[in-house]
């Protein structure tokens, strides 16, 4: 069974760029969740995903938008990067929007200079 | 609305000793409670939840916590640490009830666990 996996490991944007980050969940998931962990912070939740809709959204702005397809897999996208947006970005999938279950893929090291 | 604090933003350790790492939290409803643990450069790990029943929970790695309702506390604990333990702990809670939206969770801040040989 594959866990949760996310791509790239690592990248460096400038300030007022676009990125795209990508999660693949856990086989027989169908609900992801983005966090956002600032340095020395606990995760922040962003929004969660189910069956390709948005199901719920944390305290971020709208240019952190998300997509899901149909394999369950999730894409996060953020909008005019700012210096703030330097952070780990977590994705986490669980077997459905009801679990409390959640499990979390190593990370997006997201630097904006 | 839920929050948690982390009471100890570090914890260093000598091998061997046993250690508590301190958690509590302010809810209006009932909670889950969950411990994760993050190893350098990984994600997080679930090393144990406390979703209702014995107010003891057992979890991996050693590690149990212990729920205490009057105090809103859920306190970590490892009789014997080792230099593998190294790591950042994540005191975490999640309402009960599915409300229709998403189950997120609400984290601390997280202690850095340092064990010294």
């Amino acid at each position: 069974e594959t866990g949760v996996t996310q791509s790239p490991t690592h990248l460096i944007k400038t300030r007022g760029q676009q990125v795209t980050l990508r999660c693949s969940s856990q086989s027989g998931h169908n609900t992801v969740s983005w966090y956002q962990q600032a340095l020395g912070q606990g995760p922040q939740f962003i929004f969660q995903y189910y069956r390709e809709e948005e199901n719920g959204r944390g305290n971020f702005p709208p240019r952190f938008s998300g997509l899901q397809f149909p394999n369950y897999s999730s894409e996060l996208n953020v909008n005019a990067l700012e210096l703030d947006d330097s952070a780990l970005y977590l994705c986490a999938s669980s077997t459905d929007r009801v679990s409390y279950e959640q499990y979390f893929g190593p990370g997006t090291r997201l630097t904006v200079t | 609305a839920q929050s948690v604090t982390q009471l100890d933003s570090q914890v260093p350790v000598f091998e061997e000793a046993p250690v508590e790492l301190r958690c509590n939290y302010s809810s209006s409803v009932s909670v889950y409670l969950f411990w994760y643990v993050q190893y350098p450069n990984q994600g997080l790990q679930l090393l144990l939840k406390y979703l209702s029943g014995s107010t003891l929970v057992k979890g991996i790695n050693g590690f149990e916590a212990e729920f205490n309702k009057s105090q809103t506390s859920f306190h970590l604990r490892k009789p014997s640490v080792h230099i593998s333990d190294t790591a950042e702990y994540f005191c975490a809670v999640s309402d009960p009830l599915f409300r229709g939206s998403a189950r997120q969770l609400t984290f601390g801040s997280g202690t850095q666990l340092t064990v010294l040989p």
